[in-house]
């Protein structure tokens, strides 16, 4: 599996957007995109994934670079609620998700 | 639907005991995992299942054991409980399916052994 580089911290300001940039330098061709969070202690929740082509749901969007090496999770109304430590994470389309969870980046949401 | 259900919540151990955390979940996924994370770091993959009958290891499988005898349940038995087994253990499941979905976690069980 593909490692990824995340920077282990960022601050937001409560209602602006939080971008969270992820290095995936030697991504496979078959190798999806996804992330995930984990609030406090809580289990990790998904977010959102992609292969290509920049993803959208009712949590985040997803772009991806054409070339595949980086990508960037746009949290576009941040509120404390989203503070949490967001995983980067690329696994092949195979059963399941064998995932290999980096440290990962710890957003601070603030007032 | 409770989806993802670890018990117990909490568990204190001593060395040498032996134990089994249970993962249950009710949407009718073929593919379960039991996972490890200890303290500020990210999650490590100890056994998973693609379906009842059928178990692989991960990157940390030393210590555990794991049956699938049904689609519903994924137990993890620690076979002589050790101090670096202390933890947090999370299970997941997803559709078994080359259709990528998402994985659901339950809330983990924290366990320490002294």
């Amino acid at each position: 599996d593909a490692k990824t580089t995340q920077p282990p911290s960022m601050d937001c300001a409560e209602g602006r957007a939080a971008n969270l940039p992820c290095n995936h330098s030697t991504i496979s061709g078959n190798e999806y995109v996804y992330w995930y969070r984990q609030i406090h202690s809580q289990g990790p929740q998904y977010i959102i994934h992609g292969l290509k082509n920049n993803e959208t749901n009712e949590m985040a969007s997803l772009i991806i670079t054409e070339d595949r090496k980086s990508s960037t999770l746009i949290l576009p109304h941040a509120t404390l609620r989203d503070t949490a430590v967001y995983y980067c994470i690329v696994s092949p389309d195979n059963y399941g998700q064998n995932f290999v969870f980096g440290p990962g980046t710890r957003l601070s949401v603030l007032p | 639907n409770a989806g993802v259900t670890q018990t117990p919540k909490f568990q204190v151990l001593k060395t040498g005991q032996s134990m089994t955390l249970q993962c249950a979940q009710d949407m009718n996924h073929e593919y379960m995992s039991w996972y490890r994370q200890d303290p500020g770091m990210g999650l490590r993959l100890i056994h998973y299942s693609v379906g009842a009958g059928i178990t692989d290891q991960g990157e940390v499988p030393n210590g555990y054991n794991v049956s699938r005898s049904t689609t519903e349940d994924f137990p993890l038995r620690l076979l002589s409980a050790a101090p670096s087994q202390t933890s947090v253990y999370f299970c997941a499941s997803s559709y078994g399916d080359r259709v990528v979905t998402e994985a659901f976690f339950g809330q983990g069980t924290r366990l320490t052994v002294v």
